[in-house]
């Protein structure tokens, strides 16, 4: 399958800095993105969908303006956590996805994931 | 109601048993299933998709009922690294949705 890699893959930061995970696309080009966070012995949320070129999509209760994404090449997107506080912190996972079949099946492949610890 | 649901368990069987766990979704026009496989602190690993017709893969077996909205993961024969979460997604959108997950240990 394709390959998703993210940086870093953990980090711990002070309260109120700013945080930045990348996640990339490795041998194959990402027109979208997806951001998910997952705290402990809970599941994956998604949190935005990133388009290359074009404002990313929040889900509702995100805020867009804490989380900055950005999405300025078919390889990279980036995840900014502004002003971090402790509720922050948790499992960060990106995925890129491949464009759907004419089936109709659709996959997308998970970076390992990147943990943040805000203290 | 939760758009994905499944038992949290833990499931705690012996090597060798056979286990099954069920998840329910809520929207009807779902369109994609599938099977994921969550090690601690891991990323999610694609264990296998659903089909209507049920598939196969090893001891694993998928079942998809459309009428009572539920998927099924069978596992045969269990083995100590089958040991994970299992996480039932179900796509709506090109957006995956994820069940909370089913905690499986398999005991010596």
């Amino acid at each position: 399958g394709a390959v998703v890699s993210q940086h870093p893959s953990w980090v711990i930061c002070k309260s109120g800095t700013s945080v930045k995970i990348e996640c990339r696309s490795l041998d194959f080009q990402a027109t979208t993105m997806f951001w998910y966070r997952q705290f402990p012995k809970q599941s994956l949320m998604l949190m935005a969908t990133s388009n290359e070129g074009s404002k990313a999509t929040y889900e509702q209760g995100v805020e867009k303006d804490k989380f900055l994404i950005n999405h300025a090449s078919l390889t990279l997107s980036t995840l900014t956590v502004t002003s971090a506080h402790p509720e922050d912190s948790s499992f960060y996972i990106c995925s890129a996805g491949s464009p759907p079949s004419l089936a109709g099946s659709y996959e997308q492949y998970f970076g390992p994931g990147t943990r943040l610890t805000v203290t | 109601r939760k758009e994905v649901e499944q038992d949290p368990g833990p499931f705690n069987v012996p090597e060798g048993a056979t286990v099954a766990f069920n998840c329910t979704y809520s929207n009807s026009a779902s369109q994609s299933f599938f099977w994921y496989r969550q090690d601690c602190r891991k990323e999610p690993k694609l264990l296998m998709s659903v089909y209507s017709s049920g598939n196969e893969d090893g001891r694993f077996t998928a079942q998809l009922n459309r009428a009572s909205q539920y998927i099924s993961l069978l596992i045969r024969d269990s083995k100590l690294s089958d040991s994970a979460t299992y996480l039932c997604v179900v796509i709506g959108s090109y957006k995956y949705i994820f069940g909370t997950g089913t905690r499986l240990k398999v005991l010596a």
